[in-house]
C-alpha cells in the first residue's frame, strides 16, 4: 500500500540550530515528492518539490531512493520557520491529469524558540 | 492573481443536518480538489475534478457526500446527513497542471 510517514509529530529546536524533518515513503514506481507548509493563520502552500532541486527559504530536501526518504533540512533555523510541515508524494507524470492527487503525511509541527 | 476562495469559513451544525461548501478556484485552473483534514492529521483527498468531470472520488463517502463542478469552474461539496466524525476542515485546492496545488483557506465544520 502507498504510504508516507512523518515520524515526528512535534520538533522543537533553538534558533540557529540545524533542523531536519523526516519523511519516509512507501510507493511503487517513482513518485514526485513535495513539502507543503502551513504557517499560523495562513493557507497551506508549497515549500519545495524534489524535481526542482532548489532551496526555498534556506530549506533543501534530497530524495534518497535507496532509503525511500525525502527529509527536509535547514542548517540554521529561524523563528519564522515555526509552522506545520507536510510531506506529500504525488504519483503521476508532471503536467498530467492522471488522477493522482497528493497523499499527505500527518505533518510535523516545527517550533523554533529563541 | 486572486487565490482560491472558499465559503463559508466556519460552520456549526447538528448531526443529521445537511451542509454545503463552495469553492472558487484560481481562474484557468482545470483541476480542482476537495480534501478533508481532521484535527491532527494531514489532508485526505475526497474528490478530484478535471474541468467538470470527476477523475477520482474513490475516498468520497458517497452515501452522504456529494460534489459537483458545474461548467468546470466553481464547485460545491455537500454533506447530507452530517455525522459527528465529519467535523474537520474542508480544503479546496486548484491546479493548472495536476501536480502543484494552490489551497484555499478552508471551511471549518463542527458537527454537534
Amino acid at each position: 500500500a502507498q504510504r508516507v510517514t512523518q515520524p515526528e509529530k512535534l520538533l522543537s529546536v533553538f534558533k540557529g540550530a540545524p533542523v531536519e524533518l523526516k519523511c519516509n515513503y512507501s510507493y511503487s514506481g517513482s513518485p514526485e515528492l513535495f513539502w507543503y507548509v502551513q504557517y499560523s493563520r495562513q493557507r497551506l502552500q508549497l515549500l519545495l518539490r524534489h524535481i526542482s532541486r532548489e532551496s526555498i527559504k534556506g530549506f533543501t530536501a534530497d530524495l534518497n531512493k535507496g532509503e525511500t526518504s525525502f527529509h527536509l533540512k535547514k542548517p540554521f533555523a529561524q523563528e519564522e520557520d515555526s509552522a506545520m510541515y507536510y510531506c506529500a508524494p504525488f504519483q503521476g507524470s508532471p503536467g498530467s491529469n492522471s488522477g493522482y492527487a497528493l497523499n499527505f503525511g500527518k505533518g510535523t509541527s516545527l517550533l523554533v524558540t529563541p | 492573481e486572486a487565490g482560491v476562495a472558499q465559503s463559508p469559513r466556519y460552520k456549526i451544525i447538528e448531526k443529521r443536518q445537511s451542509v454545503a461548501f463552495w469553492c472558487n478556484p484560481i481562474s484557468g485552473h482545470a483541476t480542482l480538489y476537495w480534501y478533508q483534514q481532521i484535527l491532527g492529521q494531514g489532508p485526505k483527498l475526497l474528490i478530484q475534478f478535471q474541468n467538470n468531470g470527476v477523475v477520482d472520488d474513490s475516498q468520497l463517502p458517497k452515501d452522504r457526500f456529494s460534489a459537483e463542478r458545474l461548467k468546470g469552474v466553481d464547485s460545491t461539496l455537500k454533506i447530507q446527513p452530517a455525522k459527528l466524525e465529519d467535523s474537520a476542515v474542508y480544503l479546496c485546492a486548484s491546479s493548472p497542471s495536476g501536480n502543484e496545488q494552490f489551497f484555499g483557506p478552508g471551511t471549518r465544520l463542527t458537527v454537534l
